[in-house]
């Protein structure tokens, strides 16, 4: 089993500002996948990124990147340079090796200003 | 290439109603999910395929809800009768297989009034 928290509820930012959102995981598997989703405010889940736990690579794509670290199992994701466009609700879900049901955190709603 | 669809997009009914919601996942994708999301428990699974078997259907509230899933290409979930609390966001998503990186649907917004 695992457990996924996304400590901070809702983040307000301004335009242009770097914004990081946090996930911390337990899981007592050694195999296991971490993905972020996004849920801007039209409702559809957008699938943004999925690691595995032996690859402890921090990704970068665009303005988006995610640091994931084993030892404090936490995958955090930052926005650099935010855009109203970011504005989501944004779901860290781990997946356990044996499993096929991603865990779904709470979510932490990003709004930024313009 | 087409992602998830789903059909309805919102549905308004009357308690006692039936609901049928429609699901198509992505060709090739041999795992099916339906999810439902509300403000109170978030985003919750009810009903996992997997080449066209049901897998696990503990999510399932109650035998008011029915999931099917005839072919490849398509799934249905049904509420028969329909109750107010069954409102919420219902979400389909597939995969390739099972610990595979799930696709989400646009969803179907349900009020039962």
């Amino acid at each position: 089993a695992q457990k996924v928290t996304q400590a901070q509820t809702e983040i307000s930012v301004v335009e242009k500002e770097d914004v990081t959102l946090d996930c911390v995981y337990e899981t007592r598997d050694t195999t296991y996948y971490l993905f972020w989703y996004k849920q801007p405010p039209s409702g559809e889940l957008v699938f943004l990124i999925r690691r595995n736990s032996f690859d402890e690579q921090n990704e970068i794509s665009g303005r988006y990147s995610w640091n994931f670290q084993k030892s404090t199992s936490s995958f955090n994701f930052t926005i650099t340079a935010s855009q109203v466009v970011d504005s989501a609700v944004y779901f860290c879900a781990p997946l356990s090796g044996g499993s096929y049901i991603p865990t779904f955190g709470r979510g932490t709603s990003l709004i930024v200003h313009p | 290439d087409a992602g998830v669809i789903q059909s309805p997009r919102h549905e308004v009914t009357e308690m006692g109603q039936e609901v049928t919601l429609r699901c198509k996942p992505i060709s090739g994708h041999n795992s099916l999910f339906w999810y439902r999301q509300t403000m109170m428990r978030g985003l919750e699974l009810l009903i996992y395929f997997n080449n066209n078997v049901p897998i696990d259907d503990s999510g399932m509230p109650e035998d008011r809800f029915s999931a099917k899933m005839p072919n490849a290409s398509f799934s249905t979930l049904k509420i028969q009768p329909s109750e107010p609390r069954d409102s919420a966001v219902y979400f389909c998503a597939s995969s390739l297989a099972g610990t595979d990186t799930q696709y989400f649907g646009p969803g179907t917004r349900l009020t039962v009034l």
